[in-house]
């Protein structure tokens, strides 16, 4: 089974401060991705990465990086936390073998922002 | 851009009852369809998929049909139990010129009681 972990489920930070959301997939997947959920609009795409060292803007990425240097990791950083990031925050993962479309979720992060 | 309509919720039905929940989508070419489920407190896990029109997606009892004439993926079950509890994403993949991203429905919220 595909496992995709992520590094906390509860995160409690304050304004300013620089957080690191870590995300880890152990399939050897290529792409990766970051969402935020918020009640009432769904999942909507932070940044995506298709393979190590490339990342691509998703529909969302104002107030945030990515980094992915190793394949299996994909991290999520928000420079200076504000307020308004306070959300649950979910990496998935898919592989680019066979014809399959199918995204493989973590457990989420729940950040609150002080 | 591409988009996906669910019903709005929160659904409350009785154990054993039948479950509709509508989803319609806009897209430009032909997307595969999805529906995840997310249980209270975890990450999202994919329910059911159709890759092509006229396909059905189905498992643990829940169905969905892909109609291309009426752009849509309306998610039902039977007899839904106490367990079923949980929000509901309908989803369509992009296949963009970047690869495959999924655009999500809002969620619906479905509670059942006994």
């Amino acid at each position: 089974d595909v496992k995709v972990t992520q590094s906390s489920r509860y995160l409690v930070k304050r304004t300013g401060e620089k957080v690191f959301l870590e995300c880890v997939q152990d399939m050897d997947h290529e792409n990766m991705f970051w969402y935020r959920q918020d009640p009432g609009l769904g999942l909507r795409l932070i940044y995506f990465s298709y393979d190590v060292k490339m990342k691509e803007k998703g529909d969302i990425p104002e107030g945030y990086s990515v980094s992915r240097e190793k394949k299996e990791r994909f991290s999520l950083i928000l420079e200076s936390a504000s307020t308004n990031q306070t959300s649950m925050y979910l990496c998935a993962s898919r592989t680019t073998t066979g014809n399959t479309d199918t995204q493989y979720f973590g457990p989420g992060t729940r950040l609150t922002v002080l | 851009g591409d988009s996906v309509t669910q019903m709005e919720g929160p659904v409350t039905l009785s154990e054993e009852a039948f479950l509709t929940i509508n989803c319609t989508y806009t897209a430009t070419g032909y997307p595969s369809l999805f529906w995840y489920v997310q249980y209270p407190g975890e990450g999202l896990q994919l329910l059911l998929k159709a890759t092509k029109a006229d396909d059905k997606g189905s498992n643990k009892g829940f169905e969905a049909t892909y109609r291309k004439e009426t752009t849509s993926f309306h998610l039902e079950k039977g007899s839904v139990q106490v367990s079923d509890s949980a929000v509901y994403f309908c989803a369509l993949s992009d296949r963009g010129k970047d690869g495959n991203k999924l655009v999500f429905g809002a969620g619906t919220i479905l509670r059942v009681k006994s």
